[in-house]
């Protein structure tokens, strides 16, 4: 079975960066065979699909994708020695308010951590 | 970029048949996925790889534009947000549907 618990600040000031933590157990983040998403929700916008990280064996490489939405302003890092995975995303705004998870994908969101309320605000 | 639309919401009885429609361009030529979520929960996956935990009264369809889940013998417990999802190879993007609210009468 696979968990994901999620853990960073719920609270984040306008133009500062927005990092969330997904501790993953129950599998590897270097598995070659899942992506590793940040997905948000919101009223305004609904289930959005922010990015991912993942490995291949086949080629030895880290990959990274990103929706166009905030292409610019996202990274999302692995981190192999405590099994995880992390977000940033700059600059936000109060637009960037919402309910973040992170999931597991391998041929759909099978697995999602239990989400964190990040609201941007002064 | 590729939308998927689904009504805001469905009414049903207790005993009746919830019918989602989640609509996008050609939509019957990717895979589709289902997502349930209820109040103050992450949503989740109905994975026809774990058919022990999906309801034999819930199934899945596409034709067309058109992809659809159907509720049987609909259950108070049904009352959820159900969302449909897809991979746009175009954009690279992984999309969702707006959602619908699923009310049990």
């Amino acid at each position: 079975q696979v968990t994901l618990q999620q853990s960073g600040p719920g609270l984040v000031k306008p133009s500062q960066s927005l990092s969330l933590t997904c501790a993953i157990a129950g599998d590897s983040v270097s598995s070659s065979t899942v992506s590793w998403n940040w997905i948000r929700q919101s009223p305004s916008r609904g289930l959005e699909w922010l990015g991912r990280t993942y490995y291949r064996s086949a080629t030895s490489k880290w990959y990274f994708d990103s929706s166009v939405s905030v292409r610019g302003r996202i990274s999302i890092t692995p981190d192999t020695f405590k099994n995880q995975f992390s977000l940033q995303l700059t600059s936000v705004t109060p637009d960037d308010t919402a309910m973040y998870y992170c999931a597991r994908h391998i041929a759909a969101f099978d697995f999602w951590g239990q989400g964190t309320l990040v609201t941007v605000s002064s | 970029s590729y939308v998927l639309t689904q009504p805001s919401s469905v009414s049903v009885a207790p005993g009746q048949t919830a019918t989602i429609t989640c609509e996008g361009n050609n939509i019957a030529s990717k895979s589709v996925h289902w997502y349930q979520q209820k109040p103050g929960q992450a949503p989740k996956h109905f994975d026809d790889d774990r058919p022990s935990e999906i309801p034999e009264r819930i199934s899945a369809s596409k034709s067309g534009n058109t992809a659809t889940l159907t509720i049987s013998r609909v259950e108070a417990g049904d009352e959820a947000d159900y969302f449909c999802q897809v991979w746009d190879s175009t954009s690279d993007h992984y999309v969702f549907g707006s959602g619908t609210k699923v009310t049990v009468l």
